[in-house]
């Protein structure tokens, strides 16, 4: 089974900094690799989907890359709404998993 | 406006069953893989079941194989959890969620959740 190693579990930064989640498969998944936003009492929100592309309406600070095995979400400046947990999720192949999620405060 | 809403949640004793409904509005139902996903109190997402298009191919996670069938009802656009032998581990939200053509498991729409309370 495929397993997704994400981190930090939680990290808090301040509104304009550049903020950095990664996320690592344990096997192949080529760029088959979403990104979720969830906010507290709400269903995820889907941010980028095949590991570098942005969902219609998402903001542009939003980015998706790559380097080798490790996947990365990247808001280029936070801004106070960007407060959240997000998921990053393999969808090569059942089953299908989610990362244990990264809890981004804002100072 | 696509739209997915849950529905037969409650609380349920360990032992017991229950089932869950989601009805889709606002796209064509039979054409698209439909995903039940949970989250229990103060804990990530976990995968439970995923259907594909026109009632073909179902995928189960590991926790829930042998107590837990996932159908779907094209001509009502409603998908189904029919949920068996629960444990206290099953207390959580359920969410359904819409995928993309192409995609069976890249969820680009939810429903708000449903939620299950196991316990006695």
């Amino acid at each position: 089974d495929t397993q997704m190693t994400q981190s930090p579990s939680s990290l808090s930064a301040s509104v304009g900094d550049r903020v950095t989640i990664t996320c690592r498969a344990n096997h192949g998944i080529s760029n088959w690799l979403a990104w979720y936003q969830q906010k507290p009492g709400q269903a995820p929100k889907s941010l980028i989907y095949a590991a570098f592309n942005l969902q219609s309406g998402v903001p542009s600070r939003f980015s998706g890359s790559r380097y080798g095995a490790d996947f990365t979400l990247t808001i280029s400046s936070l801004q106070p709404e960007d407060a959240a947990t997000y998921y990053c999720q393999q969808y090569n192949n059942y089953p299908i998993a989610f990362g244990q999620g990264t809890r981004l405060e804002i100072k | 406006e696509v739209q997915l809403l849950e529905s037969g949640g409650g609380l349920v004793q360990p032992g017991g069953s229950l089932r869950l409904s989601c009805a889709g509005s606002g796209f064509i139902f039979s054409n698209y893989a439909l995903t039940w996903v949970r989250q229990a109190p103060g804990k990530g997402l976990e995968w439970v079941s995923t259907i594909h298009g026109s009632g073909g191919d179902t995928y189960y996670g590991d926790s829930v194989r042998g107590r837990f069938t996932i159908s779907r009802d094209d001509s009502q656009s409603t998908l189904f959890l029919q949920m068996n032998t629960l444990r206290a581990e099953d207390t959580a939200m359920y969410f359904c969620a819409k995928a993309v053509v192409g995609a069976d498991a890249l969820f680009e729409t939810w429903g708000q959740g449903t939620l299950v309370t196991v316990s006695s």
